[in-house]
């Protein structure tokens, strides 16, 4: 089993509706959770840090179940700049990237 | 400024030849990573540093090899061993908060000629 799993995508959707991310971890040891968010040959950028109580961020929600060591991002209301690609990342000793899921907005 | 600087953007390799990567940061992070990406895949561990002068594998070590000298630097020799070379490499850098966020180059893309 892959340490981090995503949804394999590409999601295609249209502009306005929700999406939703899954990611699943094996390592219970793990400590720290985020969402990057990578544009097309550019670095990773930090959209979210994710929290057991769950955390929102204007459009975004993050919420993480360590029980079923399950990570999500919802993205209400999107828009067509939310098109990339949307990486689970999961911190131990060291950092694991999830494979990513590539979001296309419709418009 | 404060960041992590990646040189060069663009290298191409030649059958046979070590080449090395650079990775610098002047925001006084202890821990340095860095990752491969392939077109269309996720990011791949390489090496990480934690501290200085130590460093662990990641998933994908093989034909590769760190050294972590200083604080500041963290640079990556592609060996004549890793057989297939061409991709896109990623370094960053993290503080030593539990939540804190990973700080990213702006990556080496790396071709065999």
């Amino acid at each position: 089993r892959k340490e981090v799993e995503q949804d394999p995508g590409p999601f295609n959707v249209p502009e306005g509706a929700t999406v939703a991310f899954n990611c699943t971890y094996s390592n219970s040891a793990s400590q720290s959770f985020f969402w990057y968010r990578q544009d097309c040959r550019k670095e990773p950028k930090l959209l979210m840090s994710v929290y057991s109580s769950g955390n929102e961020d204007g459009r975004f929600t993050a919420q993480l179940n360590r029980a079923s060591q399950y990570i999500s991002l919802l993205i209400r209301d999107s828009k067509l700049s939310d098109s990339a690609t949307y990486l689970c990342v999961v911190r131990r000793d060291k950092i694991i990237f999830g494979k990513g899921t590539r979001l296309h907005i419709l418009p | 400024d404060g960041g992590i600087t990646q040189s060069p953007k663009y290298l191409f390799r030649k059958e046979g030849q070590n080449v090395t990567l650079s990775c610098e940061q002047n925001l006084n992070h202890d821990a340095m990573y860095w990752y491969r990406q392939d077109p269309g895949q996720g990011l791949r561990l390489i090496y990480y540093s934690q501290i200085v002068n130590d460093f662990q594998k990641g998933d994908i070590a093989e034909g590769y090899s760190v050294s972590r000298e200083k604080k500041e630097s963290f640079p990556l020799t592609v060996t004549s061993a890793q057989k297939n070379p061409t991709a896109f490499y990623l370094c960053a850098s993290r503080g030593r908060l539990v939540n804190e966020k990973l700080f990213f180059g702006s990556g080496t893309q790396l071709s065999v000629l």
